[in-house]
């Protein structure tokens, strides 16, 4: 089974904080991706990537950046926390260049006071 | 860009009862994939359907893409207090591979 570990279930963060999610997935899938998740408005995109040291925005990229240094690894970044960031972020992964199943890691709360 | 609606977004039945939800894309789809996820836990994958009116059956469920691949449903056959849960449906079109989701639908079952 394809596992997609984030390293934190929750964690809170104070207003201009850097704050980094980590995100692992052990499966060797080419694609990882970044979504927030808000009540009444689903899962929005905020980065992609499709393989090592290449990003692609989302939908909603503003206040965050990526990092993909390693196959296994996508990083999201929030460079200046602020409140409007509070969310549910949901990482997950998929294999190659198809429209293949997402597999989501269980997720981070994160809270911006 | 690509905007998926889905509807209705809330839904609560008596256990027993069937249960649709509706996906309608502004843009043609290559495919669409829906997902369930269970309260506090994480949207897990269901089913993809890529051909222009394609009809799968997992058990109670049922999955229809249209003609012109720009809408979709799920179907429940006699919902049961398991089924409870938000489902989503994600579609992608063209050469795109990103998938836009829409915003689910919230299905509460009463015992």
């Amino acid at each position: 089974d394809v596992k997609v570990t984030q390293s934190s279930r929750y964690l809170v963060k104070r207003t201009g904080e850097k704050v980094f999610l980590e995100c692992v997935q052990d499966m060797d899938h080419e694609n990882m991706f970044w979504y927030r998740q808000d009540p009444g408005l689903g899962l929005r995109l905020i980065y992609f990537s499709y393989d090592v040291k290449m990003k692609e925005k989302g939908d909603i990229p503003e206040g965050y950046s990526v990092s993909r240094e390693k196959k296994e690894r996508f990083s999201l970044i929030l460079e200046s926390a602020s409140t409007n960031q509070t969310s549910m972020y949901l990482c997950a992964s998929s294999r190659g260049r198809t429209n293949s199943p997402l597999h989501f890691g269980n997720g981070t709360r994160l809270t911006v006071t | 860009g690509q905007q998926v609606m889905q509807i209705p977004q809330y839904q609560h039945v008596q256990e027993g009862e069937d249960f649709t939800t509706y996906c309608n894309s502004s843009t043609t789809l290559s495919n669409i994939q829906w997902y369930k996820q269970r309260p506090g836990g994480h949207p897990v994958f269901l089913i993809q359907l890529v051909k222009s009116g394609e009809v799968k059956k997992q058990k109670r469920l049922t999955f229809q893409f249209g003609e012109a691949k720009k809408n979709s449903s799920l179907h429940i056959t006699a919902t049961q207090t398991t089924d409870v849960g938000t489902y989503f449906c994600a579609g992608s079109g063209g050469s795109n591979y990103k998938l836009t989701f829409g915003k689910g639908t919230l299905l509460t079952v009463n015992p």
